[in-house]
């Protein structure tokens, strides 16, 4: 699988958008971006995914570039629950492991 | 709601002794998963089932850890003996392992302390 690359830290205004970068320019034809978080002291939660699309779901809308070589993540009214670890994830087709990076820390600011 | 649970939630230990935990998937889930997380290698895939069959478990130390699923609605995950650098959270997910890219569902973890 791909190797991404994130910002180790960011900080948003509760409210506002937080957008979430992250670099996979290796990512090949049949690789999938995943998002998942893990707020402090839990699991790991799943956010979304896609492969060239841009996706939206209830809890955020991913962005991916047209030569798929990086993405964002896009919460779109932050509030404090959203401050968290996420994790962006390249991931083939039919591999069912899921390999964590250092993700990028969220902090949201009242 | 449907949630994956582990037991324990915490276990301090002395290290030799046995520690075995427990992890009940979602129902109707037919992937289990078992990842470590420690502040030093973040996280880590240990061993993966598919249908109860183990079907990779290079992330785990063979010698002293061994992961089974009794039946589809018990995951184990059993260190023997331990030792202080398996102090660690340890995560059970599920999933429906159907084409390769579905969600994987984590439970709370299993935060053990080995002295």
């Amino acid at each position: 699988d791909a190797k991404t690359t994130q910002p180790p830290s960011m900080d948003c205004a509760e409210g506002r958008a937080a957008n979430l970068p992250c670099n996979h320019s290796t990512i090949s034809g049949n690789e999938y971006v995943y998002w998942y978080r893990q707020i402090h002291s839990q699991g790991p939660q799943y956010i979304i995914h896609g492969l060239k699309n841009n996706e939206t779901n209830e809890m955020a809308s991913l962005i991916i570039t047209e030569d798929r070589k990086s993405s964002t993540l896009i919460l779109p009214h932050a509030t404090l629950r959203d401050t968290a670890v996420y994790y962006c994830i390249v991931r083939g087709f039919g591999n069912e492991k899921l390999t964590f990076g250092t993700g990028t820390r969220l902090t949201i600011i009242p | 709601d449907a949630r994956v649970t582990q037991t324990p939630r915490h276990k301090v230990t002395e290290m030799g002794q046995e520690v075995t935990m427990r992890c009940q998937p979602i129902l109707g889930h037919n992937t289990v998963f078992w990842y470590r997380q420690t502040m030093m290698q973040g996280l880590e895939l240990l061993a993966y089932f598919r249908n109860r069959a183990p079907l990779d478990d290079s992330g785990m130390p063979k010698d002293r850890f061994s992961a089974e699923m009794p039946d589809a609605t018990l995951a184990t995950l059993k260190i023997q003996p331990s030792e202080p650098r398996d102090s660690a959270v340890y995560f059970c997910a599920s999933g429906k392992g159907q084409e390769g890219y579905n969600e994987q569902f984590f439970g709370p973890g299993t935060r053990l302390t080995v002295l």
